[in-house]
This record gives C-alpha cells, structure tokens and sequence, in this order.
C-alpha cells in the first residue's frame, strides 16, 4: 500500500528567509503524481506545487520548489522568501493511475513564518 | 469561475442525530471526492464519483454513512444516526478527467461537532 510520510510536524522560519519540508513516500508504483498541498487557517486546500513522476526536472511555481528524489522516494518543498502569507498546514500527497487520482496525504506540517 | 462550494460551514449536532452536507462541484468537473479530516491529520478518502458512479467507496463506512450524487453533478453526504468519533472536518473536492495530472480543487469544508 501507498503512504506518505512527513516527519516534521512543526516548522518555523523568519520572513524572507528559506525553509524546506521534508516528505518521502512508498510505492511500488512507477509512474505517479505528487503535490504539496497547502492549508491556511481558513481551512481551503490549495495546491501549491505538482510533480509527475516520468519527469526528472524539479517543479518550481514562484517561491516554491521542489527537490524530488525518485530512488530515494523523497519529495521536499522549498519555500525561498518567506512570506506571511505562508503561514499554514503544508500536506504532501501521492496518487496515480492505479489510485483513480485518489490522494493519500501525509500528516501535515505546521509552518509558522514569523515577522 | 467559482470554485467548490460546500454547506453548511459548520454544524453542531447531538450524538445519534443525523445529518448532511452538500457539495457543489466547480462546472464541468466530471470527478467528485468527499474527504474527512480529522484534527491535526491529513484528509482520508471516503467516496469517489465518476459522474454519477460510485467507484470507490471502500472506506466508507457504509452502517451509517450514505452519499449520492444526482445527475452527475451535486452531492450530498449523510450520517445517520452521528456518533461522538464523527466530528471531524468534511471537504470535497472536484477534477476534471481531462487532466491527468489529477489536479483536486477543494471545497472550504464542513466542521461538524457531535456532542
């Protein structure tokens, strides 16, 4: 079975400054997708940043990136100039073909960007 | 373009009690997933639809918990009768077939409290 792991619960970091979440994943699949998912206070899920897995490029949108290690099964975000804005549960998650696009997400990290 | 509406926002109900909620999927999403989410966890998957078919249901816990979804677009979720474990987060989200990248734009959710 599928799962995702993140093993940071919490996180902190100064604004404009550069933080990473950790996230890495099991699958005996080959070809898959992966999002980091991210939820403000006000609870609306939305999708930060996605990589295919046929690709070998790190995705990058603005700020944020992703490091993607397909041996190692390993997926972090890097989040460059912190924002305010930022602050919010970060969720990574896996589908496929095989999974019908249904997401399995990690537990979470909780990213607090202080002024 | 409006994205996915959910109702009620929350909703406090006594234990035994039943209750629904209603999903309204972005338009032309052909693809309907209603998550739970408990405090502090990721979202888990309780139903897809594909249209109006069920395809995966299998963490539904089908004693109490029953969804529909109607011509193919609106949804609603049902617990009958509502026990104390119960109280949780509900989101729904919707995709588009044609992106099979499996993109999932989630409602605000709803937060229901059993007492």
């Amino acid at each position: 079975a599928q799962t995702v792991t993140q093993s940071q619960p919490e996180m902190s970091v100064q604004e404009a400054e550069t933080v990473t979440l950790s996230c890495t994943y099991d699958t005996s699949e080959s070809n898959y997708y992966l999002f980091w998912y991210k939820q403000p206070p006000s609870r609306q899920m939305i999708l930060v940043i996605r990589q295919e897995a046929y690709k070998q490029q790190n995705a990058t949108e603005n700020r944020f990136s992703v490091n993607f290690q397909k041996a190692a099964k390993s997926f972090s975000l890097k989040i460059s100039d912190s924002q305010l804005g930022d602050t919010a549960m970060y969720f990574c998650a896996f589908t496929s073909y095989n999974q019908g696009g249904k997401l399995i997400f990690g537990q979470g990290t909780e990213l607090s960007v202080k002024p | 373009e409006a994205g996915v509406v959910q109702s009620p926002r929350y909703k406090i109900i006594e234990k035994k009690q039943p209750v629904a909620f209603w999903c309204n999927p972005i338009s032309g999403h052909n693809t309907l997933y209603w998550y739970l989410q408990n405090l502090g966890q990721g979202p888990e998957l309780l139903i897809r639809y594909e249209n109006e078919e069920a395809v995966d249901d299998s963490q539904l816990p089908k004693d109490r918990f029953s969804a529909e979804r109607l011509k193919g677009v609106d949804s609603t979720l049902k617990i009958q009768p509502a026990e104390l474990g119960d109280s949780a987060v509900y989101l729904c989200a919707s995709s588009f077939e044609g992106d099979r990248g499996y993109e999932q734009f989630f409602g605000p959710g709803t937060r229901l409290t059993v007492l």
